[in-house]
């Protein structure tokens, strides 16, 4: 079975602290994804990975960075985080095929921020 | 750009009542469509998925969603729901990338 594991269940964190959300998958996917879930909103992509050190911008990049440096890691930065990104964060990941094969997600964390 | 609507937010069903899930999305190409449940307190996970063929598929529990290409439709479908089909669903679809465009979700509570 695939897993994808994720750091932490629940964080609270300050505002304007710089916030790192870990996500670690054991499939040798190629395809690392960070989203949000927001009630109403459904899941928006933030970051997307397609190999080790690449990176590309999802929908709603701004105010989030991220980091692969090793094939089976990704992970999401905040730099100086505010109380609009408390939410649920999804990492997921996926082979790499010609065209979109099954995502795995992670179990999620939960930030908020006061 | 791609999107993709489901139609029902929120949807209250008694145990043995049948469920009917709409999704639409937009995009002219060839498509792969996704419908995706979490559980409370659990992961996101696979139901079913479309890629080509047989236009009806049949997923896990029992679920089943039917592809109509002239309609840009993929609606979830299951005779008969249990309380344990509480959860929230989310179709979602992809064309020519490894992105997924997803719905945004609908949240089903099915009563005893």
């Amino acid at each position: 079975d695939v897993k994808v594991t994720q750091s932490s269940r629940y964080l609270v964190k300050r505002t304007g602290e710089k916030v790192f959300l870990e996500c670690v998958q054991d499939m040798d996917h190629e395809n690392m994804f960070w989203y949000r879930q927001d009630p109403g909103l459904g899941l928006r992509l933030i970051y997307f990975s397609y190999d080790v050190k690449m990176k590309e911008k999802g929908d709603i990049p701004e105010g989030y960075s991220v980091s692969r440096e090793k094939k089976e890691r990704f992970s999401l930065i905040l730099e100086s985080a505010s109380t609009n990104q408390t939410s649920m964060y999804l990492c997921a990941s996926s082979p790499r095929l010609a065209g979109a094969d099954t995502q795995y997600f992670g179990p999620g964390t939960r930030l908020t921020v006061l | 750009a791609q999107s993709v609507s489901q139609h029902n937010h929120h949807v209250i069903l008694s145990e043995a009542a049948s469920l009917e899930l709409g999704c639409n999305y937009s995009y002219g190409g060839t498509v792969n469509l996704f419908w995706y449940v979490q559980y409370p307190g659990q992961h996101l996970q696979l139901l079913l998925k479309y890629f080509s063929g047989d236009p009806l598929v049949k997923g896990i529990k029992g679920f089943e969603a039917e592809f109509i290409k002239s309609k840009f439709s993929f609606n979830l479908r299951k005779p008969s729901v249990q309380w344990s089909d509480t959860a929230e669903y989310f179709c979602a679809v992809n064309g020519n990338t490894d992105k997924l465009i997803f719905g945004t979700g609908t949240r089903l509570q099915v009563f005893p």
